[in-house]
């Protein structure tokens, strides 16, 4: 079946630095890729999307390129801030409606 | 729009009990899901429904949980009886399928169900 799996955490970081969570995927067709965080305390909002091969999702200073090739879906940023403290999550949508997630990824950005 | 209303925010409750949670899609979506978070487990979807029928409900634990969505504007998700291992973050979320795009799925603030 469909699966993601991604960077185990926690992270922690200084402010400015460079973050990278690694995301892989497996699924059948050509699924929907998808970033989430969640903020404590908070539901999941959508970060950033990418609908099909080398679609690059953006958003906030986040970005994830969608590539087939390698079956991933990498989330970066430049120079984070503190408030980019959050869980991440990975997801895929393929041909239902079903979102599949990964375990997520804690982030933590210090001052 | 208000967003995914999900009610109440917190609930505490003995093992045995009879629990419900709340749920309010966005107007006009026609999907709606429940999910359940745990430490142990992270994200889980229960179940989904497409225009008020559930489509599938592969995710449920076991005979003490059900879902009804009455309406396009109200669901609920019920335990019974409650299990201090049911304890953890409910989530809805809707969306809206267009053909040939991808529907992005809209969560609200979560119910914490803690049961004693």
């Amino acid at each position: 079946g469909d699966s993601v799996t991604q960077m185990e955490g926690p992270v922690t970081l200084s402010e400015e630095a460079f973050l990278t969570i690694n995301c892989t995927y497996t699924a059948t067709g050509y699924p929907s890729l998808f970033w989430y965080v969640q903020y404590p305390g908070e539901g999941l909002q959508l970060l950033l999307k990418a609908t099909k091969a080398d679609d690059k999702g953006s958003n906030k200073g986040f970005e994830a390129t969608y590539r087939k090739e390698t079956t991933s879906f990498h989330l970066e940023k430049g120079s984070v801030q503190v408030s980019d403290s959050a869980v991440y999550f990975c997801a895929l949508r393929s041909n239902d409606y079903k979102l599949s997630f990964g375990a997520g990824t804690t982030v933590t950005v210090r001052a | 729009d208000a967003g995914v209303i999900q009610s109440p925010r917190h609930e505490v409750t003995e093992m045995g009990q009879e629990v419900t949670l709340r749920c309010k899609p966005i107007s006009g979506h026609d999907y709606l899901f429940w999910y359940r978070q745990t430490m142990m487990r992270g994200l889980e979807l229960l179940i989904y429904f497409n225009n008020n029928v559930p489509i599938d409900d592969s995710g449920m634990p076991e005979d003490r949980f059900s879902a009804k969505m009455p309406n396009a504007s109200f669901s609920t998700l019920k335990i019974q009886p409650s299990e201090p291992r049911d304890s953890a973050v409910y989530f809805c979320a809707s969306s809206l399928a267009v053909p040939g795009r991808s529907d992005t799925q809209y969560f609200g603030p979560g119910t914490r169900l803690t049961v004693l």
